[in-house]
């Protein structure tokens, strides 16, 4: 089965630096990789995702994301935090086959005023 | 554009009672999910429907069940509650597969005690 591994829970980070959240997945073969943001009291949201195209991603709100397979990597990435940003953060991926989806814990992103 | 409902939006549910969480979506979607969020485990896939009239269990159905008889609703039943079963329940869908990302709904927020 497919594993999510997303680097620190919790990540605070001041208004205007970059925000960088980690997240390795364990597949052989290439996935499906996605990124979704969670605000409060709310249900998920997609904020991009890699289908086997461009290995960089750019999605909502200025997120982009980098697919790398020899790291098994899919960091999220912004440039310059807004306060907006603040939110919960979920990576997900799934192989070609098969219907499930394989989330990770979520990190939390605090944007520090 | 109502995209995925879940009602009810809370629940308290006393040891051993039962109840149906309701989940409707009006973008003709084949695919429908429900998954529980517990803090610090992300989601994690209860039941899914590839259509109406099919269904299949995801990674932790135990103590649910789901029916799928028309493509818009996808109700999820918990029968005899257990406190375990406390969490945030968010249904979600997609067009085809898992190609295009989901829709969650808001979820529902479900205590037993």
């Amino acid at each position: 089965a497919q594993s999510v591994t997303q680097l620190g829970s919790h990540v605070s980070v001041s208004e205007g630096a970059l925000v960088l959240l980690r997240c390795n997945y364990s597949s052989s073969v290439p996935p499906y990789l996605f990124w979704y943001v969670q605000y409060p009291n709310q249900g998920l949201q997609l904020l991009l995702k890699y289908t086997s195209a461009a290995t960089l991603v750019k999605g909502i709100n200025g997120f982009e994301a980098e697919f790398k397979k020899s790291e098994t990597s899919f960091h999220l990435t912004k440039p310059s935090a807004h306060m907006s940003d603040a939110a919960e953060y979920f990576c997900a991926v799934s192989e070609d086959t098969g219907n499930q989806f394989y989330f990770g814990t979520g990190t939390s992103l605090t944007v520090i005023p | 554009n109502a995209g995925v409902t879940q009602t009810p939006k809370f629940r308290i549910l006393k040891i051993g009672q039962s109840m149906t969480l309701q989940c409707t979506q009006d973008m003709n979607h084949n695919y429908m999910y429900w998954y529980r969020q517990d803090p610090g485990m992300g989601l994690k896939l209860i039941y899914y429907s590839v259509g109406a009239g099919i269904t299949d269990k995801g990674e932790v159905p135990n103590g649910y069940n789901v029916s799928r008889s028309t493509t818009e609703d996808f109700p999820l039943r918990l029968e005899l509650a257990a406190p375990s079963q406390t969490s945030v329940y968010f249904c979600a869908s997609s067009p085809r597969s898992k190609l295009y990302g989901y829709t969650f709904g808001s979820g529902t927020r479900l205590t037993v005690v």
